[in-house]
């Protein structure tokens, strides 16, 4: 497809399962993002891709979360024994180029495109 | 205290008023300015986006960038009820990590 897709659109866990949450970034996109989204909040960091390689895992919240993208394509964020405090929109986005700001090509690596995310509920 | 401060609204007006949604922020580190709109249960898209201190215009829409105040404005005008989304203000340094403001939901009533 022409844009970022997510998949599940929306998954009720229980507590103390495990989730996995997938991406497709639009092809050709060397750099991947996860953000977490929680309600009336603003997308917060997670980690960063480039390729395959994860050059920033800074804001994941816990050791039960991990990213994945061996490929340098698809990716998936894999949440283990899920809490209550982990229910939010999981968004993922990608963008054409590397992060820089070497000859000025960050203005490209500013435009994210997201995808309409992952509705994560644990109950 | 965050790094990017945003008024949450919502922030309720007629259609055809200007619209003004601010954010302040703290990290002199940053150099790019953004404004991403997000409707409901859909994923950011992005506005516009601003390097300097100054205005960037593009339609309906003005970016506002002070950097001297830490202080970035997004101007709407002649607002539609289509503008109703929420729109986020973000910024980004060096590291090429965009930080988010809280977000302003915006509605525009006809």
């Amino acid at each position: 497809g022409a844009g970022v897709s997510q998949s599940p659109r929306y998954k009720v866990a229980k507590r103390g399962q495990d989730v996995a949450l997938r991406c497709d970034p639009i092809s050709g996109h060397v750099s991947l993002f996860w953000y977490q989204q929680a309600l009336g909040q603003g997308p917060e960091f997670l980690t960063y891709f480039q390729n395959e390689a994860q050059l920033d895992k800074s804001g994941l919240p816990s050791d039960r979360f991990f990213a994945e993208r061996p490929e340098g394509s698809v990716s998936t964020l894999k949440i283990q024994r899920t809490q209550q405090e982990d229910s939010a929109v999981y968004l993922c986005a990608s963008s054409l180029v590397a992060g820089s700001l070497a000859g000025g090509r960050i203005a490209n690596t500013g435009e994210l495109f997201f995808g309409e995310g992952s509705r994560l509920t644990v109950l | 205290q965050k790094e990017v401060e945003q008024d949450p609204g919502p922030l309720s007006v007629p259609e055809g008023a200007i619209v003004s949604l601010n954010c302040t922020y703290s990290n002199s580190a940053f150099q790019y300015f953004m404004w991403y709109r997000q409707y409901s249960r859909k994923g950011p898209e992005l506005l516009m986006y601003t390097y300097s201190s100054g205005n960037k215009e593009d339609g309906r829409f003005t970016a506002q960038v002070d950097k001297s105040s830490k202080y970035i404005s997004l101007f709407i005008r002649d607002s539609q009820p289509s503008d109703s989304a929420t729109y986020l203000c973000a910024m980004l340094n060096a590291g090429n990590m965009l930080t988010f403001g809280g977000g302003t939901r915006l509605m525009v009533k006809p």
